[in-house]
């Protein structure tokens, strides 16, 4: 079946611009997370949505990031007055939540932003 | 928080040789260790994980151990490949079955197989 997808796979944007990152998690999956993963690094979390609402959003840096997921299914990562230092990947990753097992997480192929 | 490091940061061997990569984190109330593989330009790809009541989980050619009084976890590759170069990466979560799982991953071991 599909797996996580995420739009645009690069993002090139001036300092000061605003940019969105979109995210279409696995199908039925209630469980969405998004992580920043900067050059030579693992995965840093961002935020977390159970459903429609963020139940963690403790890793967003500051308050210059936003994420929504309004119908309970699409995902975006909202970046306002981009900074030279918001250049990373972003990945999106989804899991079902199923309470039968590990929480597994699926990843998408991540956005590539940078920032010039 | 928790944290998860891993080391060596690079590790290269011949084909068929066995790979090791190992992982320590801090908090002993992690319970789930799940290992992405990653390729240029793609996103993390579940390998294999295991869970904190479990030492060891095997699966073809890949398994992982858990030590827990220790806090540390490694990643054994056997009859290794030149399609198993990548980046691995470990992670950590305190809460698998909660509702939020969010991983702690480690900084990642960029492993190259030798033809």
């Amino acid at each position: 079946g599909a797996g996580v997808s995420q739009t645009p796979s690069n993002k090139v944007t001036e300092k000061g611009k605003y940019v969105e990152l979109r995210c279409d998690p696995i199908s039925g999956h209630t469980a969405l997370y998004w992580y920043r993963q900067s050059l030579g690094q693992g995965p840093e979390f961002l935020i977390y949505f159970q459903g429609t609402g963020a139940a963690d959003d403790s890793g967003l840096p500051n308050d210059r990031f936003f994420a929504v997921r309004p119908e309970g299914s699409v995902s975006t990562l909202k970046i306002q007055r981009t900074e030279r230092g918001d250049s990373a990947v972003y990945l999106c990753a989804s899991s079902s939540k199923s309470g039968l097992g590990p929480d597994t997480q699926y990843f998408g192929p991540g956005t590539r932003l940078t920032v010039l | 928080g928790e944290n998860v490091e891993q080391h060596p940061s690079t590790l290269s061997v011949q084909e068929g040789d066995s790979a090791v990569i190992k992982c320590t984190y801090s908090d002993s109330a992690s319970n789930y260790f799940p290992w992405y593989k990653q390729e240029l330009g793609k996103g993390p790809q579940l390998i294999i994980d295991i869970r904190s009541n479990v030492g060891e989980k095997k699966d073809q050619r890949i398994a992982v151990t858990l030590n827990k009084t220790a806090k540390h976890f490694s990643l054994h590759i056997t009859e290794t490949q030149p399609e198993d170069s990548a980046v691995y990466f470990c992670a950590a979560t305190l809460n698998y079955t909660g509702a939020n799982s969010k991983l702690t991953f480690g900084k990642g071991i960029t492993l190259s197989v030798r033809p």
